[in-house]
C-alpha cells in the first residue's frame, strides 16, 4: 500500500520570501507523484507532476518540485511567494501500474503574509 | 484545457431525503471518474471509483447502498446520497481521468457542498 505524509499542516510565510512544502511518500512499487492546489471553496487543480525523466519538475507559476527516490520525497518549492499563492496544497501519489487510485496527503495550508 | 463540472455547487436538504450530484467531463471522454469526500481542513478521502458501463468500486468503509454511483455515459457520473443525515454533510468532489493507456491526468470538478439539516 502507498501512503503520503505532509508533516506541515500550516506554513506561514511573508510575501516575496521563499517557501518549501514537504512531502514524503511510502511505496513498495514505483509511483507517479503530484502536487495539487486548492483555493477556498474550489476543487483541486494540478500544479505539477513527476512521471519520469528529469527529477526536477516545474509549474508555469514558479513552483518546482524535486523527486528524490532515495529519500522518498517530493518537496514543493517556490523562491518568492505572492499573496495569491495562499491556498491548500496536496501531495499525491499513484502507482505506475495497476489501478488509477490516487492517495493524497493531508494537505499543507500556505498562508502568505503581506 | 480539460474541464470537469459538478452540479449543484451547493445543496441544502432535510434529513431523510436523497440528493443527486452530477459530475460531467465537458470536453473529453472519461471512462474512469472518482468520487471524493473532504471534511473541513482535511484531505480528500476516496469514496469510490466509477467506471463507465460497470459497477463502481467502493473503498472500504463506504456504504454502497448509501452512496449510489452511476456512470451512465463517458461524460457523466452521478452520486446519490440516499436518506441523507447530518453526518453526511460534507464537500463532495469528483474527478475524471483523461488520457488513459498512458500517464493520465486527473481533472477535478469544483466540488459540491452538501448540508443536511
Amino acid at each position: 500500500a502507498q501512503s503520503v505524509t505532509q508533516l506541515d499542516s500550516q506554513v506561514p510565510v511573508f510575501e516575496e520570501a521563499p517557501v518549501e512544502l514537504r512531502c514524503n511518500y511510502s511505496s513498495s512499487v514505483s509511483v507517479y507523484l503530484f502536487w495539487y492546489v486548492q483555493y477556498p471553496n474550489q476543487g483541486l487543480q494540478l500544479l505539477l507532476k513527476y512521471l519520469s525523466g528529469s527529477t526536477l519538475v516545474e509549474s508555469i507559476n514558479g513552483f518546482e518540485a524535486e523527486f528524490n527516490k532515495s529519500q522518498t520525497s517530493f518537496h514543493l518549492r517556490k523562491p518568492s511567494v505572492h499573496i495569491s499563492d495562499t491556498a491548500e496544497y496536496f501531495c499525491a501519489v499513484r502507482t505506475t501500474s495497476g489501478t488509477y487510485k490516487y492517495i493524497f496527503g493531508t494537505g499543507t495550508r500556505l498562508k502568505v503574509l503581506a | 484545457g480539460a474541464v470537469v463540472s459538478q452540479h449543484p455547487s451547493w445543496v441544502i436538504c432535510k434529513s431523510g431525503t436523497s440528493v443527486k450530484i452530477e459530475c460531467r467531463s465537458l470536453d473529453f471522454q472519461a471512462t474512469t471518474m472518482f468520487w471524493y469526500r473532504q471534511f473541513p481542513k482535511q484531505s480528500l478521502m476516496l469514496m469510490a471509483t466509477s467506471n463507465e458501463g460497470s459497477k463502481a468500486t467502493y473503498e472500504q468503509g463506504v456504504e454502497k447502498d448509501k452512496f449510489l454511483i452511476n456512470h451512465a455515459s463517458l461524460t457523466l457520473s452521478t452520486l446519490t446520497v440516499t436518506s441523507a443525515h447530518p453526518e453526511d454533510s460534507s464537500f463532495y468532489i469528483c474527478s475524471a481521468l483523461r488520457g488513459q493507456g498512458g500517464p493520465e491526468t486527473q481533472y477535478f470538478g469544483p466540488g459540491t457542498r452538501l448540508l443536511v439539516l
